[in-house]
């Protein structure tokens, strides 16, 4: 089926360290997949992050990036340099633009030190 | 802009017991969605819902079901509640097309325990 793995966490980091959280994904039953990252920050709603929707492009907000790889089915998000208030819960997630459902992955837990 | 209401936002049942939840939206959004959270499984897709009286299921339907009678309002039944349950429900609205198709906005939740 469809399906979205990304690391699995918590994962720390030091403030002004670099940071990648890795997303797959599986479509077989989706032609055009759209991807996306969403993220929860503590004591807030889940809210999209970014999204891109063509292969081979980027995606960016906030100092976050993720490139949408076909050949690898990958969406990694990543940023040069977090912040505290980076500290939050992410999400990648799948959408299929023929039928307009979305999966989403586990989630992964952020918490950067200062 | 606009606002998704989740009501209830706790739900205590009993073992068994039918349980509804309904959520409520004001973007004019064609799709909507009902996800389960669980500690350590992310969302998972129960039902959404491409446009009025449409049901898609998600891998999560089983034990559940969804009715979308008008536009703006999505209810989620639980059949039958197990015992021990604890989970929270999302529900979720998008444009049905263009380019924010499936980018999705949230509620704040149904938090479900089952005595």
């Amino acid at each position: 089926g469809d399906s979205v793995t990304q690391t699995e966490g918590p994962v720390t980091v030091s403030e002004s360290e670099s940071l990648i959280i890795n997303c797959t994904y599986s479509a077989t039953s989706i032609a055009y997949p759209n991807l996306f990252w969403y993220v929860r920050y503590p004591g807030e709603g889940l809210q999209l992050l970014l999204k891109v929707i063509t292969a081979g492009q980027k995606g960016s907000s906030r100092g976050f990036e993720a490139t949408y790889n076909k050949e690898t089915t990958s969406f990694h998000l990543q940023k040069a340099s977090v912040q505290e208030s980076d500290s939050a819960v992410y999400y990648c997630a799948l959408g299929a633009s023929n039928t307009n459902k979305v999966v989403f992955g586990t989630g992964t837990r952020l918490q950067v030190l200062p | 802009g606009g606002i998704i209401t989740q009501t209830p936002k706790f739900l205590i049942g009993q073992e068994g017991q039918k349980l509804t939840l309904k959520c409520q939206q004001n973007f004019n959004h064609d799709t909507m969605y009902w996800y389960r959270q669980d500690s350590g499984k992310g969302l998972r897709l129960i039902y959404y819902s491409i446009t009025e009286n449409d049901l898609q299921k998600g891998d999560l339907s089983e034990g559940y079901d969804a009715s979308r009678e008008k536009k703006s309002s999505f209810s989620l039944t639980v059949t039958s509640a197990q015992k021990n349950e604890m989970a929270v429900f999302l529900c979720a609205s998008s444009m049905g097309q263009g380019s924010s198709q499936n980018t999705l906005y949230f509620g704040a939740g149904t938090r479900l325990s089952v005595l």
